[in-house]
């Protein structure tokens, strides 16, 4: 059975990094073909797709974040990472981490961590 | 950019059809999936590829999708079933695109 479990800070001040891992069990990063993606939810909000790593290393982000975001992944620990720079309140939300087949399609996600931006 | 919309909620009586609409322009085109989240909860997909369930999903889940609209269908709803649906497709020039969702009430 494939689980994903996020792991990070629970709270960042303005202006600083935003830093989550994701550590996969079940599977493997490594030679998959599957879109390893993190999601958030603001707030009382609706689902926002962050971005998503694949095929050994190649990115996606959405154009509306990408300038502050960058996926990373380590094969060796099975973990792939989300790095959101210059984070305000409205990046207060519940990050995701899920896996994307064919579609892609999220069929497996982590339980989400809430992460709130205050000073 | 692309946008799904999808109305904020629907309400239908237990035992009946509930139908929620996901739309776009040339949706048809495209796969779309849908995720049925609870309160607390993780999204779990009930449709992908327009039309697939999942094993595990009720029967009583389908979905279509044809010119500019996609279709969510819970036959025979159920109180279990009430939650929030986002459907979801991938856009070439957007990325992964969710709708805003839409909060289905069984009374």
């Amino acid at each position: 059975q494939v689980q994903l479990q996020e792991s990070g800070p629970g709270l960042v001040k303005p202006s600083q990094t935003l830093s989550l891992s994701c550590t996969v069990s079940g599977d493997s990063i490594s030679g998959s073909t599957y879109y390893w993606s993190w999601i958030r939810q603001q707030p009382g909000e609706g689902l926002e797709w962050i971005g998503y790593i694949y095929y050994g290393g190649n990115t996606d982000y959405n154009p509306s974040l990408k300038s502050r975001v960058i996926i990373s992944v380590d094969t060796s620990k099975n973990q792939f990472y989300l790095r959101l720079s210059s984070v305000t309140a409205a990046d207060t939300a519940v990050y995701y981490c899920a896996r994307g087949s064919t579609g892609p399609t999220f069929d497996y996600w982590g339980q989400g961590t809430l992460v709130t931006v205050s000073s | 950019s692309y946008e799904l919309t999808q109305p904020p909620s629907v309400s239908v009586s237990p035992g009946q059809t509930a139908s929620i609409t996901c739309s776009a322009d040339k949706l048809g085109d495209k796969y779309v999936c849908w995720y049925q989240q609870k309160p607390g909860q993780s999204p779990v997909v009930v449709i992908y590829q327009d039309t697939k369930r999942p094993s595990g999903i009720p029967e009583r889940f389908s979905g279509s999708n044809s010119g500019n609209t996609a279709t969510l269908t819970i036959s025979g709803t159920q109180a279990l079933d009430e939650a929030d649906y986002y459907c979801q497709a991938w856009d070439s020039s957007t990325g992964v695109v969710f709708g805003g969702g839409t909060k289905l009430t069984v009374l």
